[in-house]
């Protein structure tokens, strides 16, 4: 079965510079979800998006900005990188929207370090 | 307080025996319970998910709910060394609309031979 699909696997910035993270989501899936994951910490959310509009929004910092596009692929760009967006940064995606019920199914996830 | 509390652990539990893993949460809202795996420097893989009060199984694993004590378990049944990885529970986030998940900080389980 396709999975979600995130690229690039791995990305190496220096400070001050711009990433962008892409996200693919399973066929049919409406929402996608961004998780920040620093070492030995848990997923913490960053931003949702359900049919193209953003549904959600949590610790995301103002440098971060993120989309879905009108295939249901989302990028999240990040701007200004500090050494603290070094971290796993992972796609989630869902069927239902609304529903309480949606299980997200996770992306094998960006690693992004910033020297 | 963190809205999803989990032992951190290490929970180390020899080969076949039965590995208990326990969460609770603050949020009485939830209505959607999660129990992810995650091997380190993998993503987060969904073992078990759990909406009702009482006890759900598949396969080797049991997730029980009691919403009464905000109270979320997973049992692991025969546990294996391939069992060995960090369970995180997560909660949607109960205030309705897409549910964002709301993770604790994971228990490290270590089965050994």
């Amino acid at each position: 079965a396709a999975g979600v699909i995130q690229s690039p696997r791995h990305l190496i910035k220096e400070k001050r510079e711009t990433a962008t993270l892409k996200c693919y989501p399973i066929p049919r899936h409406d929402t996608v979800y961004w998780y920040q994951q620093g070492p030995g910490q848990d997923p913490q959310f960053l931003i949702s998006f359900y049919e193209k509009m953003q549904s959600d929004k949590g610790s995301i910092p103002d440098r971060f900005s993120a989309q879905q596009f009108s295939d249901y692929h989302s990028e999240l760009n990040m701007s200004s990188l500090e050494l603290g967006d070094s971290a796993l940064y992972f796609c989630a995606s869902s069927f239902g929207g609304k529903l309480a019920k949606n299980i997200q199914y996770f992306g094998a996830g960006t690693r992004l370090s910033v020297l | 307080q963190k809205e999803v509390e989990q032992n951190s652990g290490p929970l180390s539990v020899p080969e076949g025996a039965i590995a208990s893993l326990n969460c609770t949460y603050s949020d009485r809202g939830s209505q959607s319970f999660f129990w992810y795996r995650q091997y380190s420097g993998k993503s987060p893989e969904l073992i078990m998910s759990i909406y009702s009060n009482g006890d759900k199984e598949d396969g080797r694993f049991t997730a029980q709910l009691n919403k009464a004590s905000q109270y979320v378990s997973l049992l692991i049944r025969d546990s294996q060394p391939s069992d060995s990885a960090t369970y995180l529970c997560a909660v949607n986030s109960g205030s309705g609309g897409y549910n964002k998940l709301i993770f604790g900080a994971g228990t490290r389980l270590a089965v050994h031979p």
